[in-house]
């Protein structure tokens, strides 16, 4: 079946430390994004993605990083310098082609301890 | 200015209810239109999109696009209590591939 695969469903980090968030999807779409979900807020963009080797910051990618090294692929560091990184953290991907439509992974929940 | 403004609500209905959900966006570049629907703690699916003015129907879903005012609506009819969830509008600027989403409207249907 194709789709979008976030892993892992539940992540926890220590302060200090970097993670990285995966995000897989076997759509051959073209564009992937992030998005983070805070209660009441609705989606922010992190990051996003049109082709291989190419990606621009979104409205909040301060203490992220990501990187598109394959089509399939685009995974997010949340760093140490990320102030507030406990959320729902979403990945999406859109097509160019005559069936433009966008796809969301599950999300994985991040907490800080 | 935003790119797509939506009402957040709530909004809670009795069952059975037409429900109406409405966005605004601006922008008039060439573009697609997406509703999606997010259950807790879940990624949001995709429930409807269009691209041409006026409606698109999916069962007892209709999506209305009116490209004249920029506005963009999702009537869910007969509503039931797992409709309950939060509604995302959505539009998908192609060619650049920006995709931009509202706040999201929480919708809760009371049996």
């Amino acid at each position: 079946d194709g789709g979008i695969t976030q892993s892992p469903k539940y992540l926890f980090r220590k302060e200090g430390q970097n993670v990285t968030l995966s995000c897989e999807q076997n759509l051959n779409h073209d564009a992937m994004y992030w998005y983070r979900q805070d209660p009441g807020q609705g989606l922010r963009l992190i990051y996003y993605s049109q082709i291989v080797n190419d990606f621009q910051k979104g409205d909040i990618a301060e203490g992220y990083s990501v990187s598109r090294e394959k089509k399939e692929s685009f995974p997010l560091t949340v760093t140490s310098a990320q102030k507030n990184p406990t959320a729902f953290y979403l990945c999406a991907s859109s097509s160019r082609g005559l069936r433009t439509e966008a796809f969301f992974g599950q999300g994985t929940r991040l907490t800080v301890v | 200015q935003k790119e797509v403004e939506q009402d957040p609500g709530p909004l809670s209905v009795p069952e059975g209810a037409i429900v109406s959900l409405n966005c605004t966006y601006s922008n008039s570049a060439f573009q697609y239109f997406m509703w999606y629907r997010q259950y807790s703690r879940k990624g949001p699916e995709l429930l409807m999109y269009t691209y041409s003015s006026g409606n698109k129907e999916d069962g007892r879903f209709t999506a209305q696009v009116d490209k004249s005012s920029k506005y963009i609506s999702l009537f869910i009819r007969d509503s039931q209590p797992s409709d309950s969830a939060t509604y995302l509008c959505a539009k998908l600027q192609t060619g650049a591939n920006n995709l931009f989403f509202g706040t999201g409207t929480r919708l809760t249907v009371i049996p």
